[in-house]
C-alpha cells in the first residue's frame, strides 16, 4: 500500500533554473512532511519539512509547498546547483512512529 | 558534527545464516529505526524503537527479524535465517524526542546474500 507517492522517477534541470519535485500521499492523517536527500552509497539526509499547519516551508534555496486539499506537495531547489544531483525523497510518519517513503525522484543538474 | 554509525558496510552471507546488522545511533537521540532498501526501490520502513522496545513494525519486520539496543550506545538488527530476498541496504536511524520527526540516518549495511 503506497501511502506516500512521487510519480516521477527522474528530471534533469539546467543549473541556475528552478527544480520542482513532486509528492502525492493518500492518508489524510498525515500531518507532518519531510524531504530527504540521498547519494549514491550514502544513508539519506535530511533537507527540509513541514507541518500540515502550514502550506508553506522556505530554508535558503528550498521551499516546499503543501496543498491539504489535493494531498500534495512540492519541493522547489532555486537556483539548482550541480551539487543538488541526488535522489530525493518526500516521507511522511504515521499518528504513530512508522514512517512512510515515496520511491524517489532523480535529480540531474546540468552544469 | 554527531553521526549516526553502522557497521559492516558491506555484509555477504549464505542463505539460512544468521546475520547481525550494527548501528551506533546520535548518542543523545531516544528514537531508533531500520529501514532498508532494495536496489532501485523505495526506502521501506522496518521497525521503530523506543523505551527498550519497538513500537511499531511493518509487515516486513516477521519473525526472522528482531532488534535489540544490548547496551547504551549499540542498536542492532538480527536476522535468524535469510532469504535471497533479504539482499538489500540496511539503513539505521535515529530522532531525538517527539519534538520533530527529522531522522538521522547511518550511511547503511550492504546485505548480500547467495
Amino acid at each position: 500500500d503506497q501511502q506516500v507517492k512521487q510519480n516521477s522517477p527522474s528530471l534533469s534541470v539546467q543549473e541556475g533554473r528552478i527544480s520542482i519535485l513532486n509528492c502525492d500521499y493518500t492518508n489524510s492523517m498525515f500531518d507532518y512532511f519531510l524531504w530527504y536527500k540521498k547519494y549514491p552509497a550514502e544513508g539519506p539526509t535530511f533537507l527540509i519539512s513541514i507541518s500540515s499547519i502550514k502550506d508553506k516551508n522556505e530554508d535558503g534555496r528550498f521551499t516546499v509547498f503543501l496543498n491539504k486539499s489535493a494531498k500534495h506537495l512540492s519541493l522547489h531547489i532555486v537556483p539548482s546547483q550541480p551539487g543538488d544531483s541526488a535522489v530525493y525523497f518526500c516521507a511522511a510518519p504515521n499518528t504513530g512512529n512508522q514512517f512512510y517513503f515515496g520511491t524517489g525522484t532523480s535529480l540531474t543538474v546540468i552544469p | 558534527e554527531p553521526e549516526v554509525t553502522q557497521t559492516p558496510s558491506h555484509q555477504v552471507t549464505q542463505m539460512g545464516q544468521e546475520v547481525i546488522l550494527r548501528c551506533v545511533p546520535i548518542s543523545n537521540h531516544l528514537y531508533f529505526y531500520w529501514y532498508r532498501q532494495i536496489l532501485g526501490q523505495k526506502v521501506e520502513f522496518l521497525v521503530s524503537f523506543y523505551n527498550n522496545e519497538i513500537s511499531e513494525k511493518s509487515e516486513i519486520f516477521d519473525d526472522q527479524f528482531s532488534v535489540e539496543r544490548p547496551d547504551g550506545s549499540n542498536f542492532t538488527l538480527k536476522i535468524r535465517s535469510t532469504k535471497l530476498e533479504d539482499s538489500a541496504m540496511y539503513f539505521c536511524a535515529s530522532r531525538l524526542s517527539d519534538e520533530g520527526f527529522e531522522q538521522y540516518f547511518g550511511p547503511g549495511t550492504r546485505l548480500t546474500v547467495t
